[in-house]
Order: C-alpha cells, then sequence, then structure tokens
C-alpha cells in the first residue's frame, strides 16, 4: 500500500464548477500536510498547507481528518488556469529531516 | 520565480552509463532534497542534505548518490544507469533541513 494515495483522475470539468479531491495517507505518525500544483512539465508549486481546523485561500478549500487519515482539496468557481496536476504531499519527522512524500496526483482540466 | 537552478534541462544517456545532475539552492538557503518523479507518477524522495552532510535518504539503491558544496549547491550521480532511470529528476533547497521545500525546474533525463 502506498504511503499516500489520491483519486486516480482525471477530472474533466466545465468553467466555474467546484471540484473535490481527496487523499488518504497511511502513517498515523505524519506531521504535515500539503497540497502541491504542478503543471505539464514543470516544477510542483505548493499551493496550501492543510491544518487540522481547515483552511481557505480563496476559491480553494483544504480539510484535514487526522482520525480517518484523510485530506481534502475542494476548489470552487473553477477557472481554466486551475488545469494542472495536484499533488497530496505528507512529511513526517525524524529520520530523514521531514522529507516530502507525494501522492501520485490528480489531473484537472478545466474546460470552457 | 523560486530562485533555485538545476543544469542541465535536458539529457539523454544509455543504459550503464554515469550521469552528474547540477542543483543550485536558492540564496539563503542550507538544506537541499532531491527527487526522482517518473511519468504519471508523484514525485520519490532520493536523499536531503544539510550543511554538506546526508541528512536523510530514501528507498534507492547506492548507484545514486549525492554531493553538497560549502556554497550549498548540491550534484546527484547515477551510475550504472538503467532503463528505469528515466525521469524529472527535481532538487528542491529550503533554509532549514525541515521548512518549505522550493522546487527547481528539474533535469530529464532519458536512458536508452
Amino acid at each position: 500500500r502506498k504511503e499516500v494515495e489520491q483519486d486516480p483522475g482525471p477530472f474533466n470539468v466545465p468553467e466555474g464548477a467546484t471540484v473535490a479531491f481527496n487523499c488518504t495517507y497511511s502513517n498515523s505518525a505524519s506531521q504535515s500536510f500539503f497540497w502541491y500544483r504542478q503543471d505539464c512539465r514543470k516544477e510542483p508549486k505548493l499551493l496550501m498547507s492543510v491544518y487540522s481546523s481547515g483552511n481557505e485561500d480563496g476559491r480553494f478549500t483544504a480539510q484535514l481528518n487526522r482520525a480517518s487519515q484523510y485530506i481534502s482539496l475542494l476548489i470552487r468557481d473553477s477557472k481554466l488556469s486551475d488545469s494542472a496536476t495536484y499533488l497530496c504531499v505528507v512529511k513526517n519527522y525524524g529520520g530523514s529531516q521531514g522529507n516530502l512524500i507525494f501522492g501520485k496526483g490528480t489531473k484537472l482540466s478545466v474546460k470552457p | 520565480e523560486t530562485g533555485v537552478t538545476q543544469s542541465p534541462t535536458h539529457l539523454i544517456k544509455t543504459r550503464g552509463q554515469q550521469v552528474t545532475l547540477r542543483c543550485s539552492s536558492q540564496s539563503g538557503h542550507n538544506t537541499v532534497s532531491w527527487y526522482q518523479q517518473a511519468l504519471g507518477q508523484g514525485p520519490q524522495f532520493i536523499f536531503q542534505y544539510y550543511r554538506e552532510e546526508e541528512n536523510g535518504r530514501g528507498n534507492f539503491p547506492p548507484r545514486f548518490s549525492g554531493l553538497q558544496f560549502p556554497n550549498y549547491s548540491s550534484e546527484l550521480n547515477v551510475n550504472a544507469l538503467e532503463l528505469d532511470d528515466s525521469a524529472l529528476y527535481l532538487c528542491a533547497s529550503s533554509p532549514l533541513a525541515g521548512a518549505e521545500q522550493f522546487f527547481g525546474p528539474g533535469t530529464r533525463l532519458t536512458v536508452l
């Protein structure tokens, strides 16, 4: 079982749609959680950190459920520019000073 | 612009050859992490260097080795290349070993 698992996708949605991505992680000792965005043939970039209380950044809302080991990302009012691969990322501490553990990514295509 | 640079951008090698990839960290960052991203997968942690010492390693064989220099730039060396080593190699720097990592644009390695 992979340490971080995501919806396989791809997600094809019209502009203005609301889309949700789900992710589960297997290590209950995981400490920090993130969503990264990766455009085609580019490097990953941090979209937002995910906190236990849930957090919002404009059209993006991230949620964490530690009991279920589940992370989600909600994008409201999708824009064409949201088209990218969204990577769920977990960071564990100790051992390797917090290396990032990535899910496989879920590709989102927003169509006009 | 993250400030992390990598060279070369693309590279083609044949099986059995050796390759060296280079990374210049963002100004003020003393930690460099390397990741391998195969096509359709999320990045996988190779190792991290902090102040010129290896500070953690992922599940990669010893033919993957690295260095960090006094100016905090870094090299990734891969010996005895295999076809499965074909991937995007990403370097990420951070101001501290556990802090947010900023990714470079990557080096795309093709092994024939």
